[in-house]
C-alpha cells in the first residue's frame, strides 16, 4: 500500500478536463514537502510533468497544472488529447521515514 | 544531452547477489544526489535508495535495508547499487535517476531502466 493515495483510474473524452488527485498526511503532503507530478509510458523512462507542487519543466504543455492545499494535491489535465493516455504518478518526501521519497499507487489515464 | 544508462541488470537465483551500475553525461554529475527508483511487474513506482552529491550521506528503503548498498564514483561519473540476498520481490525494472538541485525529492533525469529478475 502506497504512502499516497490516488485513484487507479480517471478516464475522459478528447478535449474535456480530468484531475487526479492525490491525498498524503501530515508527515508528507502536510508539511512544507512539495509534491511532484511524473508522467509514465509503460516501457519508457517515466518524465518530470510538474514540480514543486505546480511548476512545468520546459516543454511540458500548459494543458498539464498541478496544486496543492493541507494535506493534498492534484493534477489536472485541460482539453485531453489521446497522448497523454499514461500512468501519472504523485511523489513526495515523507519527514517520518527516514530519507524517504514517497510515492502514490499511480493513475491510469485513459482516453475515451 | 543530459543521460542517465542503467546497465547490470539479469535473471539470478533468490540469494543471489547483483551490481548494478548507471553511467551518468551531459551534466556535472557530481553537483546532484541520485536516487534508484524501481517498478515490479503490474506495480507502481518504488523509491529504493538515495545517494547525496558527495556520497556522505545514504538512505534506504525498509525493504532493502541492511541487503541493498548505494554507492558513487564522482571521477567516473558512474551510480551503482549492490544488492545482496536477492529475493523474488525485488523483481522489477531499476531505474537510475538524477535529484534535481535545490530541490530534495525532485527527481528530474530517470535512464530507461534495467530488468531484474530473481528466480530460481
Amino acid at each position: 500500500q502506497s504512502v499516497l493515495t490516488q485513484p487507479p483510474s480517471v478516464s475522459g473524452a478528447p478535449g474535456q478536463r480530468v484531475t487526479i488527485s492525490c491525498t498524503g498526511s501530515s508527515s508528507n503532503i502536510g508539511t512544507h514537502s512539495d509534491v511532484h507530478w511524473y508522467q509514465h509510458f509503460p516501457g519508457t523512462a517515466p518524465k518530470l510533468l510538474i514540480y514543486g507542487n505546480n511548476n512545468r519543466p520546459s516543454g511540458v504543455p500548459d494543458r498539464f497544472s498541478g496544486s496543492k492545499s493541507g494535506t493534498s494535491a492534484s493534477l489536472a489535465i485541460t482539453g485531453l488529447q489521446a497522448e497523454d493516455e499514461a500512468d501519472y504518478y504523485c511523489q513526495s518526501y515523507d519527514s517520518s521515514l527516514s530519507g524517504s521519497v514517497v510515492f502514490g499507487g499511480g493513475t491510469k489515464v485513459t482516453v475515451l | 544531452q543530459v543521460q542517465l544508462v542503467e546497465s547490470g541488470g539479469g535473471v539470478v537465483q533468490p540469494g543471489r547477489s547483483l551490481r548494478l551500475s548507471c553511467a551518468a553525461s551531459g551534466f556535472i554529475f557530481s553537483n546532484n544526489a541520485m536516487n534508484w527508483v524501481r517498478q515490479a511487474p503490474g506495480k507502481g513506482l518504488e523509491w529504493v535508495a538515495y545517494i547525496s552529491y558527495d556520497g556522505n550521506n545514504k538512505y534506504y528503503a525498509d525493504s532493502v535495508k541492511g541487503r541493498f548498498t548505494i554507492s558513487r564514483d564522482n571521477s567516473k561519473k558512474k551510480l551503482y547499487l549492490q544488492m545482496n540476498s536477492l529475493r523474488a520481490e525485488d523483481t522489477a525494472v531499476f531505474y537510475c535517476v538524477r535529484e534535481r538541485m535545490a530541490l530534495r525529492g525532485c527527481l528530474d533525469i530517470w535512464g530507461q531502466g534495467t530488468m531484474v529478475t530473481v528466480s530460481s
